[in-house]
C-alpha cells in the first residue's frame, strides 16, 4: 500500500518530549530511508532528518530519527515553543515508483 | 549553502500550461538532481519528478504525462512545465536540491528549498 500514515496532531509542554511517527509497508519504510522536514506556518519545508537518522548539520541532537520495520519515528526532546510547526515523513515508494510524504503532524507546545 | 528562488506567472488559466523557472545560486544545475514538490492549499506535499544533471527526468506516474522538467546550464537554472492544468493544480510549488546518500532514489533527500511560489489555476 503507497501511503505514509502520521497523526494530525501531537502536543506537549516545554522541555518535555515528544515522538512523532510514520507508518508505511514493505515497498516504501521497509526498504528505503526515511526523511524528515519541518514546516512553518508560510515558509518553505526545512530538513531536519535524512537517511533515517542522520542530522543535517544545524540541526540540534535533541531532534532524532529512528526505523523499525515499516515504521519510521521522530522524536524531539527538550521541547521549546519554536518548535511548533508542521512535521513531514518522506520516502521512496517502490510499487508506486515515486516519493511519498506523509500527511503531516501539526505539533503543538502547550 | 545552495540558494533557490521560484518565478513565472502566478495565475494560470484552465487547460493552459504552467510554466516555472528556479533560478539557482551557490551551486551549478549541471550538477546532480534537482526536484519540484507541491503543496495544493490545506494539503499535504506531493512531489512531482527530479532532473538529473544528464538531462533525464523521473517523474510522479499520476503526473507524467503532463509534466517537463529541464535545465538551462547558461542560466543556471531549472524549469517546469505542467500542461492541460485544472484548478486542482492550484498549489505552492516548491523547487528543490536533491541530496543523496547513495545511487538509488530510496536514499534521495529534498537538501534546500526555494521559498515557493503560489500558482492558481482559474478563468
Amino acid at each position: 500500500q503507497s501511503v505514509l500514515t502520521q497523526p494530525p496532531s501531537a502536543s506537549a509542554t516545554p522541555g518535555q518530549r515528544v515522538t512523532i511517527s510514520c507508518s508505511g509497508s514493505s515497498s516504501n519504510i521497509g526498504g528505503n530511508t526515511v526523511n524528515w522536514y519541518q514546516q512553518l506556518p508560510g515558509t518553505a519545508p526545512k530538513l531536519l532528518i535524512y537517511n533515517t537518522n542522520q542530522r543535517p548539520s544545524g540541526v540540534p541532537d535533541r531532534i532524532s530519527g529512528s526505523k523499525s520495520g515499516t515504521s519510521a519515528s521522530l522524536a524531539i526532546s527538550g521541547l521549546q515553543s519554536e518548535d511548533e510547526a508542521d512535521y513531514y515523513c518522506t520516502t521512496w515508494d517502490d510499487s508506486l515508483n515515486g516519493v511519498l510524504f506523509g500527511g503531516g503532524t501539526k505539533l503543538t507546545v502547550l | 549553502q545552495v540558494q533557490l528562488q521560484e518565478s513565472g506567472p502566478r495565475l494560470v488559466k484552465p487547460s493552459e500550461t504552467l510554466s516555472l523557472n528556479c533560478r539557482v545560486s551557490g551551486g551549478p544545475v549541471s550538477s546532480g538532481y534537482w526536484s519540484w514538490i507541491r503543496q495544493p492549499p490545506g494539503k499535504r506535499l506531493e512531489w512531482i519528478g527530479y532532473m538529473h544533471d544528464n538531462g533525464n527526468g523521473k517523474y510522479n506516474p499520476s503526473l507524467k504525462s503532463r509534466v517537463t522538467i529541464s535545465g538551462d546550464t547558461f542560466k543556471n537554472q531549472f524549469s517546469l512545465k505542467l500542461s492541460s492544468v485544472t484548478t486542482a493544480d492550484t498549489a505552492v510549488y516548491f523547487c528543490a536540491r536533491v541530496g543523496r546518500v547513495g545511487l538509488s532514489y530510496g536514499t534521495f533527500y529534498f537538501a534546500d528549498w526555494g521559498q515557493g511560489a503560489l500558482v492558481t489555476v482559474s478563468s
